[in-house]
């Protein structure tokens, strides 16, 4: 059981490339979410979605598209790199609430992915 | 959404107990707190989360008073590895997590 799988762990874009970020999860989640991280700031959602084959945007989603066309994975892509994109990028899941005291009431969080862009 | 406002950094000694203190005072009737706990170049990962009164668990105790305006986490006996940036968060639980807001948290260093 990997939990939440995310890659790849370091990227280094140039302005205006284009990139991916891959998160996988084996939980069944139903929800997926993107933050990224900045330093010295807290974590901050890009995009989440709520189940499979949809998607919404969070508090930061401008220059990010995001696709869930399988429930396990969640897609962020960056289509025109920026050096303001370079920071620290978190995927998470989560499941269906179930009564207190269950697993699905938690944030699974990836590893990172630390993008840097020149 | 319940705004939460708790201290930037805390210092701490290897063994002693620490408690963080995280300010709630608009929390709703079917908001939960949570707590999470991130180490460098990690993501955050769940510690302890209540609804009222005082739940334990193997790593942390969470007192939540009877207004529910704010919550302390308790660490026992810290050690060198529980320094890390620790999150409050508050909301409800029953429609996913993205409406929680990660603030800055507070940042934990112990020494020897």
């Amino acid at each position: 059981n990997a939990g939440v799988t995310q890659t790849p762990k370091f990227r280094v874009l140039k302005t205006g490339q284009s990139m991916t970020l891959l998160c996988a999860q084996d939980m069944n989640h139903e929800y997926m979410y993107w933050y990224r991280q900045d330093p010295g700031m807290g974590l901050r959602l890009i995009h989440y979605s709520v189940g499979e084959g949809t998607t919404a945007k969070g508090e930061v989603p401008d220059g990010y598209n995001v696709s869930r066309l399988k429930k396990q994975n969640f897609l962020l892509g960056l289509e025109s790199a920026a050096p303001s994109q370079t920071s620290v990028y978190f995927c998470a899941s989560s499941g269906v609430r179930l009564p207190p005291g269950q697993e699905n009431e938690k944030l699974f969080f990836g590893s990172g992915t630390q993008l840097s862009v020149l | 959404l319940a705004k939460t406002t708790q201290p930037i950094s805390m210092d701490s000694y290897e063994g002693q107990e620490v408690n963080i203190t995280c300010s709630h005072n608009n929390i709703a009737t079917n908001d939960y707190i949570t707590w999470y706990q991130q180490f460098p170049s990690q993501g955050p990962r769940f510690i302890i989360q209540g609804y009222k009164t005082k739940v334990t668990n193997e790593v942390a105790s969470l007192f939540i008073p009877a207004d529910r305006k704010s919550s302390t986490l308790s660490l026992p006996r810290v050690s060198l590895s529980d320094t890390a940036v620790y999150y409050c968060l508050v909301g409800p639980l029953n429609t996913g997590f993205q409406k929680l807001v990660f603030g800055t948290g507070t940042r934990l260093l112990v020494s020897p």
